[in-house]
């Protein structure tokens, strides 16, 4: 069964901690992508890339980073310097980065910060 | 002014009734328009595409004005599995990206 699969579920953290969120795909898509939704908000981009190695910052970049060191694989840190990462955080990805390509969405983790 | 704006909703409708949302975009040189479905606490899945001449899928009929920059969905006899939350996603060639609306909320009542 070919998709995206994103762990955990739910995650709660103190601040102050970073947190890891994981994203994995098999779909053997090129671009990778990283969004951020939260009540009364579209979804906003947070990293996207478009190829293993290579990333770039999306519209909220700032308290996040990522790696993309696999072609399936695609995490998101969420650091201490992120000041309201209480959201729900989604994972997309596509066959092909430039010009459109629809994108799959993975189920999604919710993270709180207590 | 938002890039990419929706009516909220929510819109409560009987079921076997149309229904019609609509979104306004404000960047003029925005290139390819989508509805995306998403349910309560899950993921966004494409609902359709929406082309210049417009296109119906079924139930679902989508049409694009790029003079008023706006494009509408409309929902015939609507099903109690219509419900969810319908966004509206703008992609411009120039950023690469996709610019999602807030989303209209929609509930089919038996």
């Amino acid at each position: 069964d070919g998709g995206i699969t994103q762990s955990p579920k739910y995650l709660f953290r103190k601040e102050g901690q970073n947190v890891t969120l994981s994203c994995e795909q098999n779909l053997n898509h090129d671009a990778m992508y990283w969004y951020r939704q939260d009540p009364g908000q579209g979804l906003r981009l947070i990293y996207y890339s478009q190829i293993v190695n290579d990333f770039q910052k999306g519209d909220i970049a700032e308290g996040y980073s990522v790696s993309r060191e696999k072609k399936e694989s695609f995490p998101l840190t969420v650091t201490s310097a992120q000041k309201n990462p209480t959201a729900f955080y989604l994972c997309a990805s596509s066959i092909l980065a430039g010009g459109y390509n629809e994108q799959f969405f993975g189920p999604g983790t919710r993270l709180t910060v207590l | 002014r938002k890039e990419v704006e929706q009516d909220p909703g929510p819109f409560n409708v009987p079921e076997g009734a149309t229904v019609a949302f609509n979104c306004t975009y404000s960047n003029s040189a925005s290139q390819s328009f989508f509805w995306y479905r998403q349910d309560c606490r899950k993921e966004p899945k494409l609902l359709m595409s929406v082309y210049s001449s417009g296109n119906e899928d079924g139930r679902f009929t989508a049409q694009l004005n790029r003079a008023s920059q706006y494009i509408s969905l409309l929902i015939r006899d609507s099903k109690l599995s219509d419900s969810a939350t319908y966004l509206c996603v703008v992609f411009n060639f120039g950023n690469e990206k996709l610019t999602f609306g807030t989303g209209t909320r929609l509930t089919i009542i038996p």
